[in-house]
């Protein structure tokens, strides 16, 4: 089972600063198979990017992914107030899936 | 549009079994895994299973293997996931949510239904 660590576990940030979320994998992950989700309070998660670095569909290009093997990153350019929230990390290159533990964006 | 439609709020006893449905509409409901989620309140995201509407393939997490079961109904675009023998610990909201395409590469999961609370106590 591939695991997945986040960091931090809580960054607190303003509107209009750039936010770097973290996720390493206990084993590389090919072809890149890690997406972003992000989730609000009482919603369900919504998918960011995929393959490491594409976006998902309508997801503003503030939202970037990069990394490769056992590191990956999420970039937030520029905050908007809705950016807060909840954001996992997802591997889909292996079964069982599993999520990273959660970064919580928080505003400072 | 791609939606996925879930079953409403749920709440067992500990040891029942509780079955929740997924309503796919705006896409061939047999080309595409659907796989499911749970989240504790308060926790993560847990992945449970995916399966595959059109053979009805499935694959569980090995934590939960014996206690769930997917099926799926073609007729009617929808899936549903079975849980037995809840405990306590089983109070989560449950999601179901749609990834790539069956003769496809691996695919994140793109779209969400809205979820299921199920409240499992006594």
């Amino acid at each position: 089972e591939i695991v997945l660590t986040q960091s931090p576990g809580t960054l607190s940030l303003s509107p209009g600063e750039r936010a770097t979320l973290s996720c390493r994998a206990s084993q590389s992950v090919s072809n890149n198979y890690l997406a972003w989700y992000q989730q609000k309070p009482g919603q369900a998660p919504r998918l960011l990017i995929w393959g490491a670095s594409s976006r998902a569909t309508g997801i503003p290009d503030r939202f970037s992914g990069s990394g490769s093997g056992t590191d990956f990153t999420l970039t937030i350019s520029r905050l908007e107030p809705e950016d807060f929230a909840v954001y996992y990390c997802h591997q889909y290159e292996s079964s069982p899936r599993t999520f990273g533990q959660g970064t919580k964006l928080e505003i400072k | 549009q791609v939606q996925l439609v879930q079953s409403g709020t749920e709440v067992k006893k500990p040891g029942a079994s509780v079955k929740v449905s997924c309503k796919a509409s705006g896409y061939t409901f047999t080309g595409h895994y659907l796989h499911w989620v749970r989240q504790a309140p308060g926790q993560g995201l847990e992945w449970m299973a995916w399966s595959d509407p059109g053979s009805g393939d499935t694959n569980y997490a090995q934590k939960f293997q014996g206690r769930v079961t997917v099926t799926r109904d073609t007729s009617i675009s929808t899936a549903y996931m079975d849980l037995s023998r809840l405990g306590s610990d089983d109070t989560a909201v449950y999601y179901c949510a749609r990834a790539g395409t069956v003769s496809g590469v691996p695919d994140a999961l793109h779209i969400w239904g809205q979820g299921t609370m199920v409240t499992v106590f006594s």
